[in-house]
């Protein structure tokens, strides 16, 4: 049973270029969350998606970012004209149930992608 | 709302002896607690996790961590440091009905020969 997959493990922008990044949740893991994590600091939370429904987009900004998790296919963080303070790595889980359905609240982290903007 | 606060930025450990990483937690309700590592350039792997269970909780690796609810505590340790444990680890809260969880700043951990 494979793992969270994310790709690319690496990513390379210039400034006002756009990033997307992708991730394969765990088979039969049908939620996907997305975790930043600055240098120096800890994974922040950013947003929680199922098949088709975003739940909570409370720690995305405002701005820029945003994530799609479709019907078929991986789930895809897309960030629109990178700046330099976007440059983190990203982090992708996923899980079978939540805890707000009373299920397992585990979650299962991919490799991460590390976006480096110029 | 819940936070995790790591007592300690970096651990040096001899290989051999005893590892011990400190954890403190907030929370409003029931937390769940992780612990998981990050080696260089790699994912996040699951040490062990705490759901309001046994409070001696035992992981991967021979790590162990015991919950202390009245010192709002879940220090992370192993008897007998190896050389394969140096890494970061991230202690993780979550509410027991949240899915959102909250990452202490971690720990870097590097074990001398």
């Amino acid at each position: 049973n494979a793992g969270v997959m994310q790709n690319p493990r690496h990513l390379v922008r210039r400034r006002g270029q756009e990033a997307r990044l992708r991730c394969s949740p765990m088979k039969g893991h049908s939620h996907v969350y997305w975790y930043r994590q600055l240098p120096e600091e800890g994974l922040k939370f950013m947003v929680y998606l199922q098949k088709e429904n975003i739940i909570d987009e409370s720690g995305m900004p405002k701005e820029r970012f945003s994530a799609e998790f479709p019907k078929e296919g991986p789930s895809i963080l897309r960030i629109q004209q990178v700046v330099r303070g976007d440059s983190a790595a990203y982090f992708c889980a996923s899980s079978p149930t939540t805890p707000t359905s009373g299920g397992e609240e585990t979650q299962y982290f991919g490799p991460g992608t590390r976006l480096l903007v110029l | 709302a819940q936070s995790v606060t790591q007592l300690d930025s970096h651990v040096s450990v001899s290989e051999g002896t005893p590892v011990l990483l400190r954890c403190n937690y907030s929370s409003s309700y029931s937390p769940s607690l992780f612990w998981y590592v990050q080696h260089p350039n790699k994912g996040l792997q699951l040490l062990l996790k705490y759901t309001s269970a046994a409070t001696l909780v035992k992981g991967i690796n021979g790590f162990e961590a015991e919950f202390k609810k009245s010192e709002t505590s879940f220090h992370l340790t192993k008897p007998s440091a190896h050389m394969s444990d140096a890494a970061e680890y991230f202690c993780v809260v979550s509410d027991t009905r949240d899915y959102k969880l909250s990452f202490g700043a971690g720990t870097t951990v590097t074990v001398r020969a």
